[in-house]
C-alpha cells in the first residue's frame, strides 16, 4: 500500500518556467511534509518542508502548497534552472519522538536550456 | 556538521550469503535509520533505533537485521541475499523528534549474483 503517492513520474521544462510536482497522502494523522531532492550518484538532501498548520511554505524559488483537506500538496519550482535537474521525492511523518519518513516514489525533473 | 560514513560502497555477494553493512555517524544524533532506495521506488524504510537502546522494525524489515552497537554505529545484515537483487542501502541520521532534518550516508550498492 502507498501511502504518499507522487505524480508525474518525470517531468521535463525549459529553462526559466514553472514545475509543479505532486503529492498525495493517504493517513491522516500524517503532520510534517519535507520533500527531498536528489541528484545522480548523491544521497537525499532535505529541500523544504511543511507542517500543515499552514498551507504555503516559501523558500526563494520553491514553494510548497498544501491542501489538507483534500489530502494534497505540490511543490512549485519557479524560474526552473538546469541545476535543479533531480529526483524530488515528497515525504511525511505522523510526528512522535523519531523522523521516520514515509517516501513517495519520487518525481524526475530535467530542467533544460 | 558532520558526516555518515558507510561500508563497504559497493558489495557484490552470492545468493543465500548473509551480508554486513555498516554504517558511522559522528554527528552526535539520537536516531539512526537504514533505508533501502530501488530504482523507480523511492525510498522504504529497513530498521530504525530513536536511542541507542532502541531497535524498531520499518515497514520493509523481513529479511534483514540490524544492530545499534553505540550511539555512533548502527548495522544492517542481509540474513539470506537474493539472486539479482540490486539496490542502494542508505544510513542516515537526525536529532531526536519528529520534525527534524534527517542527513543521509552516501549509499551501500548491493548485488547479488
Amino acid at each position: 500500500q502507498q501511502q504518499v503517492r507522487q505524480s508525474p513520474q518525470s517531468l521535463t521544462v525549459w529553462e526559466g518556467e514553472t514545475a509543479i510536482l505532486n503529492c498525495s497522502y493517504e493517513d491522516s494523522t500524517f503532520d510534517y511534509f519535507p520533500w527531498y531532492w536528489q541528484f545522480p550518484r548523491e544521497s537525499p538532501a532535505l529541500l523544504i518542508a511543511i507542517r500543515p498548520v499552514s498551507n504555503k511554505k516559501e523558500d526563494g524559488r520553491f514553494t510548497i502548497f498544501f491542501n489538507k483537506r483534500e489530502k494534497k500538496l505540490s511543490l512549485h519550482i519557479t524560474d526552473s534552472q538546469p541545476g535543479d535537474s533531480a529526483t524530488y521525492f515528497c515525504a511525511s511523518n505522523t510526528g512522535g519522538l523519531s523522523g521516520k519518513l514515509t517516501f513517495g516514489e519520487g518525481t524526475q525533473v530535467t530542467v533544460i536550456s | 556538521g558532520g558526516i555518515i560514513t558507510q561500508t563497504p560502497k559497493f558489495l557484490i555477494g552470492q545468493e543465500g550469503q548473509k551480508l554486513t553493512l555498516k554504517c558511522q555517524q559522528n554527528f552526535n544524533h539520537d536516531t539512526m535509520y537504514w533505508y533501502r532506495q530501488d530504482s523507480g521506488k523511492g525510498l522504504r524504510l529497513i530498521y530504525y533505533s530513536i536511542t541507542e537502546n532502541d531497535l524498531q522494525k520499518g515497514d520493509l524489515s523481513e529479511g534483514y537485521d540490524a544492530s545499534r552497537e553505540k550511539k555512533s554505529s548502527f548495522s544492517l545484515t542481509v540474513t539470506s541475499a537474493q539472486k539479482n537483487e540490486m539496490a542502494v542501502f542508505l544510513c542516515a541520521s537526525s536529532i531526536l523528534g519528529a520534525y527534524t532534518e534527517v542527513f543521509f550516508g552516501k549509499g551501500t550498492r548491493l548485488t547479488v549474483v
